[in-house]
């Protein structure tokens, strides 16, 4: 199995703060990567996938890169809608998630 | 726009079977280019993809769970359905259904949408 692990779990930022999450797969996945926005109660939400291809009707401050074993979600100004746990996903070999990344508001 | 809404008992004995429905609205289950996927989220931990079935009924499971999982597709009805015999407590856990895309010409694929997911307890 292909281990995603996310970092940091959980993280404290203010509204406007610039945020970052990173992700990292235990073999290279090329940019077979994706990654979601889970509320409490809701269904996650795609947000990018293709490792930095942004999903139709996401807004602009959210952008991923990377390649091989190393990936990144980036927020350029966070908003208060954003305050959500971030999982990242391997779709290379069948699927695999990584723990999330709770964003809090600090 | 395609909507997902898991149904199912949310409360099932030690070694029973669990079995959960998802309703497809807004689309066609029939449709080329899907897979219909089942994940699960244990309280406390990460997500797990189980399993899926795709548009001509061919599945494909997560071998950690594949002896005792199995997904089928009522296109009747516009829904797909997941079954887990001889569950235990390490099997509770909130469970989503969700569409998977594969984009066209490549294995670039992801899920979109998800239901808001169903907490099944496994209790004794």
């Amino acid at each position: 199995d292909i281990q995603m692990t996310q970092s940091p779990s959980s993280l404290s930022a203010s509204v406007r703060d610039r945020v970052t999450i990173t992700c990292r797969a235990s073999q290279s996945i090329s940019t077979f990567l994706n990654w979601y926005q889970k509320k409490p109660g809701k269904a996650p939400k795609l947000l990018i996938y293709g490792a930095s291809s942004l999903q139709s009707g996401v807004p602009s401050r959210f952008s991923g890169s990377g390649s091989g074993t190393d990936f990144t979600l980036t927020i350029s100004s966070l908003q208060p809608e954003d305050f959500a746990t971030y999982y990242c996903q391997q779709s290379y070999i069948s699927w695999t998630f990584g723990q999330g990344t709770k964003v809090g508001i600090k | 726009q395609l909507q997902l809404q898991e149904s199912g008992s949310g409360l099932v004995k030690t070694s029973q079977t669990l079995s959960l429905t998802c309703a497809v609205s807004g689309g066609s289950i029939s449709s080329g280019g899907y897979f219909w996927s089942w994940i699960r989220q244990p309280p406390g931990k990460g997500l797990e993809w189980i399993g899926y079935i795709n548009h001509s009924g061919s599945t494909y499971y997560n071998p950690s769970l594949k002896s005792r999982v199995s997904i089928s597709v009522d296109r009747s009805k516009n829904q797909f359905s997941l079954k887990v015999s001889s569950v235990t407590a390490a099997d509770t856990a909130v469970y989503f259904c969700a569409r998977g895309i594969w984009s066209g010409g490549s294995r670039y694929n992801w899920f979109d949408p998800w239901g808001h997911g169903t907490l099944v307890t496994v209790s004794s």
